[in-house]
């Protein structure tokens, strides 16, 4: 069963380093995704991107983080000055198409990757 | 008022127990509903997805109310393995984010 995988499972930073997160979304998908989750609390949205491009973005999604595909395969989420707060799990998630319910077209569903666990310290 | 609410328990059930959970949403123009497991520190796994006539699989049951926006989870015959975090998710529609609840913590005991 094809799945999306994630590297690297931890990482560990010093506070104002840049990382860089790696996602490998499902083959044929051509949504992506990034979310994360602070211990405890609630998965929160991040950015979406298709065709190339940033699709939605949440207020989290400020000017120190970035996303880019490379190439036809990897989907990256960069953090170019990593503070304490942004210690969570980090999530990507792909999807493909939908399914039409009636007059409504629901979402592909969206498949997550096992996370990488950030640390900024 | 919060996107998508739902009860955080946790639930304390036995073996063999009928467990129930609600969710509400907010956006009244939300148009995909899922349930989604997540186990601890683990990514979340889609369990189904809720369609407005009501789906079945297995020991679970979903059914979704647009009229009071509300949609439920049901699981019969909790085993052991059922021990999770239970996450309501919904989409406004398209191929954009979808919002999370804080997730119901079900903890199934022997």
């Amino acid at each position: 069963e094809p799945e999306v995988t994630q590297t690297p499972s931890h990482q560990v930073t010093q506070m104002g380093q840049e990382v860089i997160l790696r996602c490998v979304p499902i083959s044929n998908h051509l949504y992506f995704y990034w979310y994360r989750q602070i211990l405890g609390q609630k998965v929160e949205f991040l950015v979406s991107f298709y065709n190339n491009e940033i699709s939605e973005k949440s207020e989290i999604f400020d000017d120190q983080f970035s996303v880019e595909r490379p190439d036809g395969s990897n989907f990256t989420l960069k953090i170019r000055s990593t503070k304490l707060e942004d210690s969570a799990m980090y999530f990507c998630a792909s999807s493909g198409w939908g399914q039409r319910e009636g007059p409504n077209l629901n979402t592909g569903t969206q498949y997550f990757g096992p996370g990488t666990r950030l640390t900024v310290l | 008022r919060k996107e998508v609410e739902q009860d955080p328990g946790p639930f304390n059930v036995p073996e063999g127990a009928t467990v129930a959970f609600n969710c509400t949403y907010s956006n009244s123009a939300s148009q995909s509903f899922f349930w989604y497991r997540q186990d601890c520190r683990k990514e979340p796994k889609l369990l189904m997805s809720v369609y407005s006539s009501g789906n079945e699989d297995g020991r679970f049951t979903a059914q979704l109310n647009r009229a009071s926006q509300y949609i439920s989870l049901l699981i019969r015959d909790s085993k052991l393995s059922d021990s999770a975090t239970y996450l309501c998710v919904v989409n406004e529609g398209g191929y954009q984010k979808v919002t999370f609840g804080i997730g119901t913590k079900l903890q199934v005991i022997p």
